[in-house]
């Protein structure tokens, strides 16, 4: 089946780090590149991060440059998210995505979300 | 940055009614341009990208269409399954970005 399935989400404390995990499955995932989008409760869709398919090419929203860095195994079909210094705004669902197989990143695959809550 | 404008927020429309929603783009995107379905607790959905091309499996009442800075999705015979929240994305150039949402409610 084709899917992908997040995880590592959590409940962490302002200035702290989470690492979020996305596995792929169904399809060649070196192919692809692969994407993190997110959306705070009762919010739009706020896209963070994209990585090439070899990993050799990434991008950042600047609201999370320098904080956050994606990363992908192709071995293990999975993609990362390392959050560090999270702020109460970083608070959202978190979806890894697949991009169409089709020049740009529009996303024809998503996975379920996972939730990352910043408190004290 | 390009910015992504869509029109209107809410939008309240009957079963059988045709429905467009309006994106913006703050610059050219060619036709760079996709639109994503959204139902509450659930992933975005695709629908149409490249501005008019309809994703595999979505239904033919969908439609895209525009190019440059103005694009509409067109909802004809509105169905019960199509109240949701829509969004268009650009991917022209990075940063990526999305439009605000159009909330479809039942009239």
């Amino acid at each position: 089946e084709v899917q992908l399935l997040e995880s590592g989400g959590g409940l962490v404390q302002p200035g702290g780090s989470l690492r979020l995990s996305c596995t792929a499955s169904g399809f060649t995932f070196s192919f692809y590149t692969m994407n993190w989008v997110r959306q705070a409760p009762g919010e739009g869709l706020e896209w963070v991060s994209s990585i090439t398919g070899d990993g050799g090419g990434t991008n950042y929203a600047d609201s999370v440059k320098g904080r956050f860095t994606v990363s992908r195994d192709n071995f293990k079909n999975t993609l990362y998210l390392q959050m560090n210094s999270l702020r109460a705004e970083d608070a959202a669902i978190y979806y890894c995505a697949k991009d169409i197989p089709d020049w740009g990143s529009a996303f024809d695959l998503w996975g379920q979300g996972t939730m990352v809550i910043v408190s004290s | 940055d390009i910015q992504m404008t869509q029109s209107p927020s809410t939008l309240s429309a009957s079963v059988g009614n045709t429905v467009t929603i309006t994106c913006r783009a703050s610059q050219s995107i060619d036709s760079w341009l996709a639109w994503y379905q959204q139902k509450p607790g659930k992933a975005p959905k695709l629908l149409i990208y490249r501005a008019s091309s309809l994703q595999t499996g979505v239904p033919s009442r969908f439609s895209g269409s525009g190019s440059g800075t103005e694009f509409t999705l067109t909802i004809s015979n509105l169905q019960p399954a199509d109240f949701a929240t829509y969004y268009c994305q650009q991917y022209r150039s990075y940063s990526l970005a999305f439009g605000g949402g159009t909330k479809v409610e039942i009239k």
